[in-house]
C-alpha cells in the first residue's frame, strides 16, 4: 500500500525553465511534507518542509504547494539549473512522528544546459 | 551530509552470513535513525535510537534485524541470516534532538551501506 505516490519517474527539462514535481498522497493523517534530493551514491538531501497548515512555502528557486484537498502537493524549481540533476523525493509524516517518514519512489530530474 | 558517516559503503555477504552495518552520527547529534530503500523503492523508515535505548523499532522486521546504540561507539544495523531479498541501500540519519530533530533542517542522512547478498 503506497500512501505517497510520484507518478512520474522521470522529469526532463530545459536550464532556466520551471521543473515542477508532483507527489499524491493517500493518508489524510498526514500533517508535514517534506523534499528531498538524492544523488546516486549519496544520502538524501533535505531541500524544503510544509506543515498541513500551510499551502505554500517558498526558500529562493524552491517552492512547495501543498492543496489538501486534493491530497496533492508539488515542488516548482525557478529556474532549474544543471546542478538540480538528482532524484527528488517526496515523504510525509503524520502525528508529530516527524522522524517515521514515509517517502515515495522518487522523481529522476534531468536539468539539460 | 558527510557528517554522518556510515561504513562499509558497499558490503556483500553470502546467504545465510550476517551483516554489521555502522553509522557514527554527526558530532553533538544522540539521535539516529535507520531507512531502508529497497531496489526501486523509495526510503522505508526501519528505527529510531537514542543511546542505550530503542525508541521506536515499529519499522524493523521482527526477526533477524537488530539496532543498537551504545554509549560509546557507533549505532549498529544487524541483520542475521541474510537473504537475497535483504539487498538494499541502508541509510542512516542522526539528529541532535528529537524535539527540533524533525527529518529536515536539523537531521542529517549518510552517504548510506549498499548490501548486496549474493
Amino acid at each position: 500500500d503506497q500512501q505517497v505516490k510520484q507518478n512520474s519517474p522521470s522529469l526532463s527539462v530545459q536550464e532556466g525553465r520551471i521543473s515542477i514535481l508532483n507527489c499524491d498522497y493517500t493518508n489524510s493523517m498526514f500533517d508535514y511534507f517534506l523534499w528531498y534530493k538524492k544523488y546516486p551514491a549519496e544520502g538524501p538531501t533535505f531541500l524544503i518542509s510544509i506543515s498541513s497548515i500551510k499551502d505554500k512555502n517558498e526558500d529562493g528557486r524552491f517552492t512547495v504547494f501543498l492543496n489538501k484537498s486534493a491530497k496533492h502537493l508539488s515542488l516548482h524549481i525557478v529556474p532549474s539549473q544543471p546542478g538540480d540533476s538528482a532524484v527528488y523525493f517526496c515523504a510525509a509524516s503524520s502525528g508529530g512522528s516527524n522522524y517515521k517518514l514515509t517517502f515515495g519512489k522518487g522523481t529522476l530530474l534531468t536539468v539539460n544546459p | 551530509n558527510a557528517g554522518v558517516m556510515q561504513n562499509p559503503r558497499h558490503l556483500v555477504r553470502r546467504r545465510g552470513q550476517e551483516a554489521r552495518l555502522r553509522c557514527s552520527p554527526m558530532k553533538g547529534h544522540s539521535h539516529v535513525y535507520w531507512y531502508r530503500q529497497l531496489p526501486e523503492e523509495g526510503l522505508k523508515f526501519m528505527v529510531y535510537l537514542q543511546k542505550e535505548n530503542i525508541i521506536d523499532e515499529s519499522g524493523m522486521p521482527k526477526e533477524r534485524f537488530s539496532a543498537e546504540f551504545p554509549k560509546e561507539g557507533p549505532s549498529i544495523l544487524r541483520i542475521q541470516q541474510v537473504v537475497r531479498g535483504d539487498s538494499a541501500a541502508y541509510f542512516c540519519a542522526s539528529s541532535p534532538n528529537i524535539m527540533e530533530g524533525i527529518l529536515g533542517t536539523e537531521a542529517f542522512f549518510g552517504q548510506g551501506t549498499r548490501l548486496t547478498v549474493v
